[in-house]
């Protein structure tokens, strides 16, 4: 089945410490994006990817770094920068940037700090 | 700004009892908006996409319409099963780039 992966469910974090979170697709998909939820709040995006070797930043990306080396794949580290890491963050993805196609979102992982 | 403001921010609805859920929007250049359900420690679900004023989509009880400033998520005859998040969402243009403006959902709970 197509879809994407992330994990892990849940994680925690402990005072200075960085955090790496999964994001596989196997949709095919060029556009990857990572998005941060509160309570109460609507999501907020942290960074995009349009093709492989670029990203950029979205409205709260201070504090977290991507990368994307592989098509299926964009990982979310949560640095030590990030004084308010507790959230759930989801992954997803759409066919391309510029199609109106809609994103298609993994099942979160839940983070909190220890 | 961009915004997009959706209510009520919680429904309680008895099974049966058809409603609306409301998704008002202000952003330049619009391109698309997406309705998306999501269950408690999900991702959201797309639902539907509606691209200009006076669509309709429809699937199962839920049908989704937009206005040139708003959209309604109708639900008829709901079940239990319904309770959920339902988030909306549109697609802007903004320099040169895209992205989705979320709204902050409305909470749905269908009683047997």
């Amino acid at each position: 089945d197509g879809g994407i992966t992330q994990s892990p469910k849940y994680l925690f974090r402990k005072e200075g410490q960085n955090v790496t979170l999964s994001c596989e697709q196997n949709l095919n998909h060029d556009a990857m994006y990572w998005y941060r939820q509160d309570p109460g709040q609507g999501l907020r995006l942290i960074y995009y990817s349009q093709i492989v070797n670029d990203f950029q930043k979205g409205d709260i990306a201070e504090g977290y770094s991507v990368s994307r080396e592989k098509k299926e794949s964009f990982p979310l580290t949560v640095t030590s920068a990030q004084k308010n890491p507790t959230a759930f963050y989801l992954c997803a993805s759409r066919r391309d940037q510029r199609s109106n196609q809609p994103q298609h979102f993994g099942d979160g992982t839940r983070l909190s700090i220890l | 700004e961009d915004q997009v403001t959706q209510s009520p921010e919680a429904l309680r609805l008895q099974e049966g009892e058809s409603s609306s859920l409301n998704c008002s929007y202000t952003v330049s250049g619009l391109r698309g908006l997406f309705w998306y359900r999501q269950d408690p420690g999900k991702g959201p679900e797309f639902l539907f996409t509606l691209y200009s004023a006076g669509e309709e989509k429809e699937k199962e009880r839920l049908k989704a319409t937009l206005t040139k400033k708003e959209s309604f998520l109708h639900i008829t005859a709901p079940k239990p099963e319904d309770s959920a998040t339902y988030l909306c969402a549109v697609h802007v243009a903004q320099g040169g780039s895209e992205k989705l403006v979320f709204g902050k959902g409305t909470k749905l709970t269908v009683n047997p």
